[in-house]
């Protein structure tokens, strides 16, 4: 059971770049999540989906697209990578019903 | 403005004695509340939460204090170990509504042996 599943692990981008962070778990949970965690800062909500099709935005959305096309799958993009995105991703999921979420190993992100 | 703030970034603590990890927050209906550890290069994990309806909670060596009247909850570790060295999350929420929680920044937890 791999549980949340996150790639990469690292990524360096320039500024203007853009790519998508891939997110997957195997637990068929409904809710998932994306936070930041930046220094002093702790995580930080930037998307969630409720289920597949329907997404929402968290505290920080700006600079950041989701979907979600099947229950498994979560990606985040990035369209035009700016350096106050450098960050640590971490990506989540919760079953219906339950409190407790769990996350994925992260992507560290650093935008030259 | 942070809704949930821990005010103390570190703490070192002996192996065998208590640790204590504390967390303020300010909005008064967050109703469920969490602990996260988290080691380097990995995400957090759940530790331990609780709900607003009681005011203790206990799991093994972990205890959660939940003081509604002060906004202010703390975890208890008895005995640390050195294997409890991490940084701890406390995060914030409404039940019934996990995919939204606010989250600390962190306390950097050091046991020494």
């Amino acid at each position: 059971n791999a549980g949340v599943t996150q790639t990469p692990k690292f990524q360096v981008l320039k500024t203007g770049q853009s790519m998508t962070l891939q997110c997957a778990q195997d637990m068929n949970h409904e809710y998932m999540s994306w936070y930041r965690q930046d220094p002093g800062m702790g995580l930080r909500l930037i998307h969630y989906s409720v289920g597949a099709g329907i997404t929402d935005q968290g505290e920080v959305p700006n600079g950041y697209n989701v979907s979600r096309s099947t229950t498994e799958d979560f990606p985040l993009r990035l369209l035009s990578a700016a350096p106050s995105q450098t960050s640590v991703y971490f990506c989540a999921s919760t079953a219906s019903g339950g409190e407790t979420q769990y996350f994925g190993p992260g992507t560290r992100l650093l935008v030259l | 403005d942070q809704q949930v703030k821990q005010n103390s970034p570190s703490l070192s603590v002996q192996e065998g004695r208590i640790s204590i990890l504390n967390c303020d927050y300010t909005n008064s209906m967050f109703d469920y509340f969490l602990w996260y550890k988290k080691y380097p290069a990995e995400g957090p994990t759940f530790l331990i939460s609780i709900s607003s309806i009681k005011d203790k909670n206990e799991d093994g060596r972990f205890t959660v204090f939940l003081n509604k009247s002060a906004k202010h909850l703390s975890l208890h570790i008895v005995p640390s170990q050195p294997g409890d060295s991490a940084v701890y999350f406390c995060a914030a929420g409404f039940s019934g509504s996990a995919r939204q929680l606010t989250f600390g920044s962190g306390t950097q937890l050091t046991v020494l042996p």
